[in-house]
């Protein structure tokens, strides 16, 4: 596609469920983000994959976060048991190498109950 | 450790009016950006600021960089309400995940 594409854009959970979020970045983008935005607030990190390395997990709130990236291409974000806090929009974005500008995805606002 | 600070965080200005938004960033950053974001949608690029002294325009906006004083500026110039939305700036330091972002500058031009 022409974008970043992300889904579900709504999720809405119950408290101790696992949810999964997906982001298809676009095509030939080697460095894929995920970020975490709060209510009114500004973009917090989790994770970042680029090309083959290893990712910077540095970011992850907790070992109940994880994140993978198939072929290079697709990434999803898994959350276990997800807690009230858990609930934000979750922006996942790609750039074609390193320190290029990002391109956001329109994200998935995450409601745990 | 780079980290990004913006200033205001909340901006309220009249249309036609010109003003400033602030981003100092910590430690060495080669490169800066500024993304904006309308309320309820993501965020889109507007520049990418390559080198110390580089400037670039846009429409109503205007982005600086001072590598030395570890200083950029977006001026925004006879406001009008289309522009109101949050900006947020990002440096890009030399590991891991690469951007660090600015809390953001939430812009209300009012008429």
């Amino acid at each position: 596609g022409a974008g970043v594409s992300q889904s579900p854009s709504n999720k809405v959970t119950e408290k101790g469920k696992d949810v999964e979020l997906r982001c298809d970045p676009i095509s030939g983008h080697t460095a894929l983000y995920w970020y975490r935005q709060s209510l009114g607030q500004g973009l917090e990190f989790l994770i970042y994959f680029q090309g083959n390395s290893a990712p910077d997990k540095s970011g992850l709130p907790s070992d109940r976060f994880s994140a993978e990236r198939t072929g290079g291409s697709v990434s999803t974000l898994t959350i276990q048991r997800t807690q009230q806090e858990d609930s934000a929009v979750y922006l996942c974005a790609s750039s074609f190498i390193v320190r290029e500008k990002l391109f956001f995805g329109s994200g998935t606002q995450l409601s745990v109950l | 450790e780079l980290k990004v600070e913006q200033n205001p965080l909340f901006l309220s200005m009249q249309e036609g009016k010109n003003y400033t938004i602030y981003c100092n960033y910590s430690t060495t950053s080669d490169r800066l950006y500024w993304y904006r974001q309308d309320p309820g949608k993501s965020l889109e690029s507007l520049f990418v600021l390559l080198s110390n002294g580089a400037v670039k325009q846009e429409g109503r906006l205007m982005a600086s960089l001072d590598t030395k004083a570890r200083l950029s500026t977006l001026h925004i110039t006879a406001a009008v309400h289309d522009l109101s939305a949050t900006y947020f700036c990002a440096g890009a330091a030399n590991y891991g995940q690469n951007f660090v972002f600015g809390p953001g500058t939430r812009l209300s031009v009012l008429p």
